[in-house]
């Protein structure tokens, strides 16, 4: 059975924290690794689609790292943002076929 | 192309009715997904299409569940005598062959009475 935790499960930070999530997924048959941001009433967004190992990406303030060989991936948010809140979910796949999710980081940002 | 549309938003039902699912997803996308997300867990596979086939269906999809994607194109998800353990969000997303990211709907959520 394959399985994705997510850390912390919820975080509630002030406006300018900076903030970080970890994905720990199977370090075997690994393909991909995708995180999303969850809003609520919203469809989940495609943040970042990782698969290699060592790699590192960035969207404005949002970046994310990854080690396929001990199987984590770690989200960062620089001087988080009300705009910020919202579910992260980071997600696991070992080939094209289907994503496995882990149960999500839910963070509260407080003005 | 304004992204997956998945319709209704909502969907409150009584138990043992049927209810059925649509999902339009990006024109150019030949992979269509189905998930299901309950209360503090995270998006649970349930099957996958590309173009009219069916290639994989989730254990957790009981017999009580069939989805379709007649010509290719929009998916629909059937659940028959519909059951209280059935309430949740129902997500469809789809992709161009699994690479790259998938494209999220922004569900259905069904509440079973």
């Amino acid at each position: 059975i394959l399985n994705v935790e997510q850390s912390p499960q919820s975080l509630h930070v002030q406006e300018g924290d900076s903030t970080n999530f970890t994905c720990s997924f199977p370090s075997s048959n690994f393909y991909a690794l995708h995180w999303y941001r969850w809003e609520t009433a919203k469809s989940p967004e495609a943040l970042f689609v990782m698969t290699l190992n060592g790699d590192e990406k960035k969207k404005g303030r949002i970046s994310a790292t990854l080690n396929t060989k001990e199987g984590y991936s770690y989200l960062y948010i620089k001087g988080s943002q009300p705009e910020d809140s919202a579910t992260y979910l980071c997600a696991f796949s070992a080939n094209t076929d289907k994503l496995i999710f882990g149960t999500g980081t839910r963070l509260q940002v407080f003005p | 192309d304004t992204g997956v549309s998945q319709n209704p938003r909502h969907k409150i039902t009584k138990r043992g009715q049927n209810v059925t699912f649509r999902c339009d997803p990006i024109s150019e996308h030949n992979r269509l997904y189905w998930y299901r997300q309950t209360l503090g867990q995270g998006p649970e596979f349930l099957t996958y299409f590309q173009n009219e086939a069916q290639l994989e269906k989730s254990r957790l999809l009981s017999d009580r569940f069939s989805a379709e994607r007649p010509k290719g194109s929009f998916s629909t998800l059937e659940i028959q005598r519909t059951e209280q353990g059935d309430s949740a969000m129902y997500l469809c997303a789809s992709s161009f062959s699994g690479a790259n990211g998938y494209t999220f709907g922004s569900g259905t959520r069904l509440t079973v009475v």
